[in-house]
């Protein structure tokens, strides 16, 4: 299995680019969630899912668009990139047990810039 | 809004050493994770803490979970440069909360 799954790696936007941030998972994973890292404020949920056709806004949702059209993929999309989306963002994906979610499993990131 | 604090920010120390590190909350949590983030990669989960007052032990790191599920730390014995890394704690359920991590750092 190659678990989560990223790309790009790394991407450099102009101001008022959009661009779509790829995330898959091969492990049938019902829950999917985006986050962005900067520095000394940890991870932060930006949108999640919970199953295909599902979506839902995290903690800091605006600027960001998401869809769960199928298990598989979660994909984050930029309307206008902003200065202020300079970030690390993961994705992870984690499975359901008892009714509450468990271990997430984090794709290796992308590392944004927009100049 | 839950928030989770976590201290220290930063910790450098020598092989050998023990060190706590702390995560706090103002609100209450299902359960508790730790997990361990290394340069240039996503976080990877140590340990998921459910009851109140658990301790468990991984390897050379004991975890605890507060009494009242608000709080809990990670103790590193006999740190070893391999222990280099970003812990985080993330409080549940659902929207997981996670705090600003401490950044470890383990000279040899």
């Amino acid at each position: 299995n190659a678990g989560v799954t990223q790309t790009p790696k790394f991407q450099v936007l102009k101001t008022g680019q959009s661009m779509t941030l790829q995330c898959a998972q091969d492990m049938n994973h019902e829950y999917m969630s985006w986050y962005r890292q900067d520095p000394g404020m940890g991870l932060r949920l930006i949108h999640y899912s919970v199953g295909a056709g599902i979506t839902d806004q995290g903690e800091v949702p605006n600027g960001y668009n998401v869809s769960r059209s199928t298990t598989e993929d979660f994909p984050l999309r930029l309307l206008s990139a902003a200065p202020s989306q300079t970030s690390v963002y993961f994705c992870a994906s984690s499975y359901s047990k008892g009714g509450t979610y468990n271990e997430q499993f984090f794709g290796p990131g992308t590392r944004l810039t927009v100049l | 809004t839950q928030l989770l604090e976590q201290s220290p920010q930063f910790l450098s120390i020598q092989e050998g050493e023990n060190l706590t590190v702390y995560c706090n909350s103002s609100s209450v949590f299902s359960s508790l994770q730790w997990y361990r983030q290394e340069p240039g990669e996503g976080p990877v989960l140590l340990v998921t803490v459910v009851t109140g007052g658990e301790v468990k032990k991984l390897k050379r790191l004991t975890f605890q979970f507060g009494d009242a599920r608000k709080d809990s730390s990670l103790h590193i014995t006999a740190a070893q440069p391999g222990d280099t890394g970003l812990y985080l704690c993330a409080g549940l359920p659902f929207k997981t909360i996670f705090g600003a991590g401490t950044r470890l750092f383990v000279k040899a």
